[in-house]
C-alpha cells in the first residue's frame, strides 16, 4: 500500500541466523504492528509501538524482538531463526486521531531451513 | 484477551447469491469491529467498519451490523461477483493496545 513499504519482500535464511525485517511509512502514524499470518491462525500479534521507543509484546512475541528508533521505521528482529518462524509477516500502521484502523503492508515471506 | 470465531471455509457460491460470513467475538468493552479482506497474494485491506452498538457498516456492496447483544458482526452480501473471491477477516479492536485480534478467516470461492 501507498505509505507503507516493508522489506525484504522474500527471504529464505538457515536455522539459527539473526534475520531483520523492516517496516518503513511515509505517513508519520503514531502506531505500528508486526503480525505473523500462518495457514488456520489468521494473523497473531507479535509486537507493536505506540511512539518513538515505546514497544510492547503481544500474543506470540517469544524468539522476536522489536525496535522504533524513529516513526517511521519499526524493524523486527528474529533473534536466532527457527523452521516454526518461518511465516509470512505483515506490518501495519494506524493513526489515533483517524478511526483505528489498519493499513497493512504487502507483507513479508520468510523461509527458514 | 479479545477472541474472534469465525465460520469455517471455503465457502462456495455461484456468482449472484447470497453471501452471509459469521463473526462473533469476545471482548472487554465495547470495541469498534472490523473487516478487513485479503486477495491472493497480497495484504489486508479494510473493508469496512463500526464503531458503536447498531452501527452498519458498509462498501462493494457488502454490509455488516454490530450486533452487542449477541456480540456479533455478520458480513453479508446481496450479489457476490467471481471479483470478491478472496479471504475474509473479522477483528474487534482491543480498546487498550488500539490492536486489533483476528479471527482465522474465512475464504470465499465464487464460480461462474
Amino acid at each position: 500500500d501507498a505509505g507503507i513499504t516493508q522489506s525484504p519482500r522474500h527471504k529464505v535464511t538457515e536455522t539459527g541466523t539473526p534475520v531483520t525485517l523492516r517496516c518503513h511509512q511515509t505517513e508519520n502514524h503514531r502506531y505500528m504492528y508486526w503480525y505473523r499470518q500462518d495457514p488456520g491462525h489468521g494473523l497473531r500479534l507479535i509486537h507493536y509501538s505506540y511512539g518513538v521507543k515505546d514497544t510492547d509484546k503481544g500474543e506470540v512475541s517469544d524468539g522476536y524482538s522489536v525496535s522504533r528508533s524513529k516513526t517511521e521505521d519499526f524493524l523486527l528482529t528474529l533473534e536466532s531463526a527457527t523452521s516454526s518462524q518461518t511465516s509470512v509477516y505483515f506490518c501495519a500502521i494506524s493513526d489515533p486521531v483517524g478511526d483505528y484502523g489498519y493499513t497493512f503492508g504487502s507483507g513479508t515471506r520468510l523461509t527458514v531451513v | 484477551g479479545d477472541s474472534v470465531t469465525q465460520m469455517e471455509g471455503p465457502v462456495t457460491l455461484s456468482e449472484e447469491a447470497f453471501l452471509t460470513i459469521n463473526c462473533t467475538y469476545t471482548a472487554t468493552g465495547y470495541p469498534s469491529l472490523f473487516w478487513y479482506v485479503q486477495y491472493p497474494g497480497e495484504g489486508l485491506q479494510l473493508l469496512l467498519k463500526a464503531t458503536k452498538a447498531d452501527d452498519k457498516g458498509s462498501n462493494k456492496g457488502f454490509e455488516a451490523t454490530y450486533r452487542k447483544e449477541t456480540t456479533s458482526f455478520h458480513l453479508e452480501k446481496g450479489s457476490v461477483q467471481v471479483s470478491d473471491s478472496a479471504v475474509y477477516f473479522c477483528a474487534p479492536m482491543d480498546t487498550g493496545r488500539r490492536a486489533l485480534t483476528f479471527g482465522s478467516g474465512t475464504r470465499l470461492q465464487v464460480q461462474p
